[in-house]
C-alpha cells in the first residue's frame, strides 16, 4: 500500500509562478524525501527534512514538514519551464531499515 | 559512465519466458533495491538487500527472484513473465542511512513489456 500521497495529482502554472505540492503520510517516519522524476527517466533526489524539522531550503526549494498531520508541502519559487517533471514524495520508516515507501506523484507542467 | 547502470534500457519478451534485469553501481553503496513503476502507482518495492548477504522481499515480490552478486551487482529475474509484469523498473543504491541527506540514487529504468 502506499505511504504517501500526492495532492494535486497535476499542476499546470506559467512561467515565473510558484507551485506548490503536497503530500500526506500514514505511519510516522524518520524522513521524508522530495524526488523528481523527467519523463521516464530515473529519480532524482531533491531534498531531505527530518522527521524533526519543520522547514529546509535548497536554492528555489521550500519544503515543510507538519509530523502532527502527517503532512508535507514542496514550494518550487520561480518556476522555469525545466522544472516541468514529476515530483514524488518518499518517506522511511526506521524500522524497515529507513528504505523508502513513494507516493503517487504531481505532475507538474509549467508553460512558457 | 553513469553512478547506477541498468541494462537492458527496454526489453520486449513473451509471456512464459524468464528475462533477467541486471543493475551495477558505482557508487560503493551496500543497500540495493529494486522498484517497479507503473502509471498512477508511483514506485512499488520489490526486493531490496542491504549487503551482499542481505535479500529481502519488498511489497509486490511474487512472481520475481533478485541475486546479489557483489556489492556492486543487483539482478532481478521474472522467472516466467506475465503481462501483468509490463511496466518500468528502477534499480537504486543508498548508502547506509539515507537519512544522511544524499537520499537514494537511480538508474535510468528498464522499461518491459510482456506480450
Amino acid at each position: 500500500s502506499q505511504q504517501g500521497e500526492e495532492d494535486p495529482q497535476a499542476l499546470s502554472i506559467q512561467e515565473g509562478e510558484n507551485a506548490t505540492m503536497n503530500c500526506s503520510y500514514k505511519t510516522s517516519i524518520n524522513n521524508l524525501q522530495w524526488y523528481r522524476q523527467n519523463s521516464g527517466r530515473g529519480l532524482v533526489h531533491l531534498i531531505l527534512i527530518r522527521s524533526n524539522e519543520r522547514e529546509k531550503h535548497s536554492g528555489r526549494l521550500r519544503v515543510t514538514l507538519d509530523t502532527s498531520k502527517k503532512s508535507s508541502s514542496l514550494l518550487i519559487t520561480a518556476s522555469r519551464a525545466a522544472d516541468t517533471a514529476s515530483y514524488f514524495c518518499a518517506t522511511a520508516q526506521g524500522g524497515g531499515g529507513n528504505k523508502l515507501t513513494f507516493g503517487t506523484g504531481t505532475q507538474l507542467k509549467v508553460e512558457l | 559512465d553513469a553512478d547506477v547502470t541498468q541494462t537492458p534500457r527496454n526489453r520486449i519478451t513473451k509471456t512464459g519466458k524468464r528475462i533477467m534485469l541486471e543493475c551495477s553501481q558505482t557508487k560503493g553503496h551496500d543497500r540495493m533495491y529494486w522498484y517497479r513503476q507503473d502509471p498512477g502507482l508511483g514506485l512499488r518495492l520489490i526486493y531490496y538487500s542491504f549487503d551482499v548477504k542481505d535479500i529481502n522481499k519488498g511489497e509486490i515480490s511474487d512472481g520475481y527472484s533478485v541475486s546479489r552478486q557483489a556489492q556492486a551487482k543487483f539482478s532481478l529475474s521474472l522467472e516466467s513473465a506475465i503481462p501483468n509484469q509490463t511496466a518500468l523498473y528502477f534499480c537504486a543504491t543508498s548508502d547506509f542511512d539515507s537519512a544522511g541527506g544524499r537520499g537514494y540514487t537511480f538508474g535510468s529504468g528498464t522499461r518491459l513489456t510482456v506480450v
